[in-house]
């Protein structure tokens, strides 16, 4: 069966500093990869996802950056993290040509930026 | 104006009741998601649905494309149903990137 693996589980990290999520799916091949936040008090919004090795689309202009290095990984990073970072980050995937697929989504990682 | 409006935004039941929550959308879409989010953050989905009605134990959900609106119902609702509730939309044409209603904050009480 296909799993979805995502961590750290929460995570508190200073204003200016790196930050690296990773997300890996097991039992499954050529996913689509997402990557979405929940800020405090707001709804879900999609950051990054990804059809393939190496092709990351980005929906929202930000301090954030997405990679996948492999078919079953996919890692959000920040060179330098900012206080409106801060939120709840959750990775899914679905079966490739994803528009008609049901998501199945991470635990999630909680980030606090002091 | 939201591209996906939920409504209610709070709602709070009693045991046994019957629960509907409902989702309005003003964009073309391929499908929509009605997910379940726990208070720890985790998020299951319940339904994914273009068309017509779907049914899983006591979750209903039923969609109206024509009037871009869909509904879930919970029957004899229970205190573990207490949840916030999701509608998402897939954008007709997408990768299956979904655009998010603000959720319901659903309680059940004993």
């Amino acid at each position: 069966s296909q799993t979805i693996h995502q961590w750290p589980a929460t995570l508190v990290q200073p204003v200016g500093s790196p930050l690296s999520l990773e997300c890996t799916v097991e039992g499954t091949s050529n996913p689509n990869l997402y990557w979405y936040r929940q800020a405090a008090g707001r709804g879900l919004q999609l950051l990054f996802y990804s059809v393939g090795i190496g092709q990351i689309s980005s929906e929202v202009p930000q301090n954030l950056s997405a990679s996948r290095p492999q078919d079953r990984q996919f890692i959000l990073s920040s060179k330098k993290l900012l206080l409106s970072d801060s939120g709840f980050y959750l990775c899914a995937w679905s079966e490739g040509q994803g528009a008609n697929q049901p998501q199945h989504f991470g635990d999630g990682t909680r980030l606090s930026i002091l | 104006k939201n591209e996906v409006e939920q409504s209610p935004q709070n709602l709070t039941a009693q045991e046994g009741e019957f629960i509907t929550i409902n989702c309005s959308y003003s964009v073309g879409i391929s499908a929509l998601h009605w997910l379940q989010q726990h208070p720890g953050g985790g998020i299951v989905s319940l339904f994914m649905l273009s068309s017509g009605k779907k049914k899983h134990g006591r979750l209903i959900a039923t969609i109206n494309i024509q009037e871009k609106h869909s509904s879930l119902h919970i029957t004899a609702s229970h205190p573990r149903d207490s949840a916030v509730y999701i509608c998402a939309v897939a954008l007709w044409g997408s990768q299956g990137n979904l655009i998010f209603g603000k959720g319901t904050k659903l309680s059940v009480k004993p």
